[in-house]
């Protein structure tokens, strides 16, 4: 029982493709996120959504659109894939915006565009 | 501009002693501190946190120690174990609430029998 799951797990890709990234969470949390973990392994918050409101957006190039159905999925859709793109991506939730406990991630997207 | 710096990208400790993990922020305005453990393949999970109106929180084998006024937090882990061996975040925010945590690039924790 998985409980932030990320689909896929692994991304190859060309540039200037279109690419989705799902994320599930059965953990009944309010907020969801998107982290990027970049190439100096730093993870950097792109979007936050609570209750499918979208609460964060970090200055992420607008090729990044979130959807969020509804409050267990938050999905990433990229548009025109760059090479600067290759990255972890690690979706988290919440059980509320103002939390203390903390995300629980899930296992991360490697993205590759080569 | 990095605001939460693990200036160790790797630390290596022998089974049963300490491992002392360290963090350093720039920025006044966090007041509540979180570390994370990351295995392999894994997302990040969640270790320990403390808040700003304290200067320590323990739990188990893991504490952790802030100091404000030099804008410094460490984690502790006694004794250390080898299923301890992962790479270990600290993070930071503004407000109680985890509403967006700021990272710093990791440790690599290993244990050595």
């Amino acid at each position: 029982d998985t409980a932030v799951s990320q689909t896929p797990k692994y991304l190859v890709t060309q540039m200037g493709n279109d690419k989705s990234i799902k994320c599930e969470q059965n953990l009944g949390h309010d907020t969801m996120y998107w982290y990027k973990q970049d190439s100096k392994k730093f993870l950097k918050i792109m979007f936050s959504y609570n209750n499918k409101e979208l609460i964060i957006n970090e200055t992420v190039p607008n090729r990044f659109s979130p959807k969020s159905p509804d409050k267990a999925h938050l999905n990433l859709h990229i548009n025109s894939l760059e090479l600067g793109d290759s990255a972890v991506y690690f979706c988290a939730s919440s059980p509320q915006l103002f939390s203390n406990y903390g995300y629980t991630f899930g296992s991360g997207t490697r993205l590759t565009v080569v | 501009d990095q605001q939460v710096k693990q200036n160790s990208p790797s630390l290596s400790v022998q089974e049963g002693r300490i491992s002392i993990l360290n963090c350093d922020y720039t920025n006044s305005m966090f007041d509540y501190f979180l570390w994370y453990k990351k295995y392999p393949a894994e997302g990040p999970t969640f270790l320990i946190s403390i808040s700003s109106i304290k200067d320590k929180n323990e739990d188990g084998r893991f504490t952790v120690f802030l100091n404000k006024s030099a804008k410094h937090l460490s984690l502790h882990i006694v004794p250390s174990q080898p299923g301890d061996s992962a790479v270990y975040f600290c993070a930071a925010s503004v407000g109680q609430g985890a509403q967006k945590l700021v990272f710093g690039q990791g440790t690599r924790l290993t244990i050595n029998p």
